[in-house]
């Protein structure tokens, strides 16, 4: 298994709080990633990183924000939760080879938010 | 911008049937096209892929060839079996600047014994 841990694995907190989740990699990849997974919809990217201080926007990025201070650690800020933000939450890695980089996947961060 | 479109689930089959879940895609470069298995309760995997048109992905019975002529990436195994019940995400790269991957809605399958 890719090294790739995500913590906490599970989380309920209120509406209005603001909530970390964190995922730590051994494998020195450059590029990290923030996925959502909802019913209906796959897996939908929040954020990426493209190195040290270096993110950029995906499709769903409204109302989190990510911080990326060392190269083994990618933050996801969900600023004040929502109802709408309960959902489970992936980390992923790449390094880009070219072309058919694959990414490897965390276990994955259940979220609830009441 | 780039997409992917998958066949609804969730699909039901008995061991030892065909199986086809069919995937197509848009995408304005190259992408490289990927299929993704999710086992209950763990993160996603590689399950195969395929970097150019008419290249074969395969891997545990499993295919898929790259159509570019009709923009597809259409999933296959000859006999499925019970340990196969998963779910399977289409998926593309960019292959430019942050490779990030594109996914499908993801196809639950079952097979019973």
């Amino acid at each position: 298994d890719a090294g790739i841990t995500q913590s906490p694995r599970h989380k309920v907190t209120e509406t209005g709080t603001p909530v970390t989740l964190r995922c730590h990699q051994t494998e020195n990849h450059r590029y990290m990633y923030w996925y959502r997974q909802d019913p209906g919809h796959g897996l939908r990217l929040i954020h990426y990183s493209y190195g040290v201080k270096d993110t950029d926007k995906g499709e769903v990025s409204d109302g989190y924000s990510v911080s990326r201070s060392k190269t083994e650690d990618f933050l996801l800020t969900l600023e004040s939760a929502t109802s709408s933000q309960t959902s489970v939450y992936f980390c992923a890695i790449s390094e880009s080879t070219g072309e058919g980089t694959e990414a490897f996947f965390g276990q994955g961060t259940r979220l609830t938010v009441v | 911008g780039d997409s992917v479109t998958q066949m609804e689930g969730p699909v039901t089959l008995s061991e030892e049937a065909f199986l086809t879940i069919n995937c197509t895609y848009t995408a304005t470069g190259y992408p490289s096209l990927f299929w993704y298995v999710q086992y209950p309760g763990e993160g996603l995997q590689l399950l195969l892929k395929a970097t150019k048109a008419d290249d074969k992905g395969s891997n545990k019975g499993f295919e898929a060839t790259y159509r570019k002529e009709t923009t597809s990436f259409h999933l296959e195994k000859g006999s499925v079996q019970v340990s196969d019940s998963a779910v399977y995400f289409c998926a593309l790269s960019d292959n430019t600047g942050g490779f990030k991957t594109i996914f499908g809605a993801g196809t639950r399958l079952f097979v019973k014994a």
